[in-house]
């Protein structure tokens, strides 16, 4: 069963960078596409990032492209958000997620696992 | 990019029945299928199941038969019956760009066990 634990969140100034990660366990890493989700405090959820399989491809909500960078390491099970010129509406829970599979660079689908999240404060 | 409508919030009973919806815009494809994600208080979101356009689904893993998923239309439902305590929590639909990479949530619903 897939396993997604995120780390890496904490309180940070505005202006300032910060990175969080995604160890994923029980299912085959380097196949899926993976997503970045957050969560603003008593709000919705906001898709954030994806990146494809073998990373060679990434795509960002409006809201962040330009600060965000979303990376992987297939050999380490583990996925990337990389936050620069952090604002205080970044201020969030993020979830890695993945979606079921529907090949490698295959975006038309569900999202079927989540991580617990971890907070960012900014 | 599109937006998917659901509504704030429902009530019902302990062992009753409700029923979510959540609407894709007009003008787009009714065949568009959605997944539906049920966040509990202070836990992350769970899928519960992806519900298709000719109103069948598919359940995730774990999931119990009580939460069913329809189709009419533009819209798609959650329904769960004998409603239990642990239900209470907003639940989430969601979709997937087509041929361009993004995601799209609704606004959730937050139902409420009496």
């Amino acid at each position: 069963q897939a396993q997604l634990v995120e780390s890496g969140g904490g309180v940070v100034q505005p202006g300032t960078s910060l990175r969080v990660s995604c160890t994923a366990s029980g299912f085959t890493f380097r196949s899926y596409v993976m997503y970045w989700v957050r969560q603003a405090p008593g709000k919705g959820l906001e898709w954030v990032a994806i990146i494809s399989y073998d990373g060679r491809n990434k795509y960002y909500a409006d809201s962040v492209k330009g600060r965000f960078t979303i990376s992987r390491d297939n050999s380490k099970n583990t996925l990337f958000l990389q936050m620069n010129s952090l604002r205080s509406e970044d201020t969030a829970v993020y979830y890695c997620a993945r979606p079921t599979y529907c090949g490698g660079e295959c975006y038309s689908t569900y999202l079927e696992s989540w991580g617990q999240g971890t907070l960012v404060t900014v | 990019q599109f937006v998917l409508t659901q509504s704030p919030s429902a009530s019902a009973s302990l062992g009753a029945s409700v029923k979510l919806t959540c609407t894709l815009p007009s003008g787009h494809s009714s065949s568009y299928a959605i997944a539906w994600h049920q966040q509990q208080p202070q836990k992350g979101p769970r899928f519960l199941m992806k519900v298709n356009s000719d109103d069948s689904d598919i359940k995730g893993d774990g999931i119990p038969d009580r939460f069913s998923g329809s189709s009419s239309g533009a819209e798609r439902y959650l329904t769960i019956s004998s409603l239990q305590s642990e239900d209470e929590a907003v639940y989430y639909c969601q979709t997937w760009g087509i041929g361009i990479p993004y995601v799209v949530f609704g606004g959730g619903t937050k139902l409420t066990v009496l």
